[in-house]
């Protein structure tokens, strides 16, 4: 089975607004944490926002927001106030306390229109 | 400080050669992993090492493919022979081991583009 399924291989949104990314997990490791990663057209990875899940609170930076759900095993970016500069491929992503894998989706590619 | 630090950035090569890429991770970073990126495949993970052993090779294609870390500081992934089918961007990453709290993302290199005519 998929570890990390992302089901939007791309998505649009108009600027200024808000997008959600989804990505759903799959673990019976009860320690683990979910990693959202930014990949623009230069090619290089930027991590945006981690989640715990042991974390009571939902995660933020900025204008990211992690959804976690933890009994359907998701944990979804949101993406308030699209810039252009947002346009990228986002990556969900896994880690597995217990041998410290990191398992990663397919990701999906935003198109932030203007 | 000095990020994950991949060379070359871009290979081109013909096939058959040998083709060795190189990756200085994060000093102090327990983790190292390589990733094969390509628009079909998507982000594969070749292998990962933690304090310089090989823990699981099992996304290492097949045995033109090889990887070592000699020491903390460096590792290489080397395809011989490289065939046209290697084309992709790889990637190595790090991380620190902190199980206590593990919200250390990996931090990745710019990649190495490599290109099989």
């Amino acid at each position: 089975a998929q570890k990390i399924t992302q089901t939007q291989p791309g998505m649009f949104v108009q600027e200024k607004e808000a997008v959600t990314l989804d990505c759903t997990y799959d673990t019976s490791d009860p320690s683990y944490g979910l990693f959202w990663y930014k990949q623009p057209s230069s090619g290089e990875m930027i991590f945006l926002i981690y989640q715990g899940s042991y974390d009571q609170q939902n995660a933020t930076e900025g204008r990211y927001s992690l959804n976690f759900q933890k009994a359907r095993k998701s944990a979804n970016l949101v993406i308030s106030a699209s810039q252009l500069g947002d346009s990228a491929m986002y990556f969900c992503a896994m880690r597995e306390f217990d041998f410290n894998k990191f398992y990663f989706g397919s990701g999906t590619k935003l198109n932030v229109k203007p | 400080d000095a990020g994950v630090i991949q060379s070359p950035r871009h290979e081109v090569t013909e096939m058959g050669q040998e083709v060795t890429l190189r990756c200085k991770p994060i000093s102090g970073h327990d983790y190292l992993f390589w990733y094969r990126q390509t628009m079909m495949r998507g982000l594969e993970l070749l292998i990962y090492f933690n304090n310089n052993v090989p823990i699981d090779d099992s996304g290492m294609p097949e045995d033109r493919f090889s990887a070592k870390m000699p020491n903390a500081s460096f590792s290489t992934l080397k395809i011989q022979p490289s065939e046209p089918r290697d084309s992709a961007v790889y990637f190595c990453a790090s991380s620190p081991n902190d199980r206590r709290s593990g919200n250390q993302p990996q931090h990745f290199g710019d990649g190495t583009r490599l290109s099989i005519l």
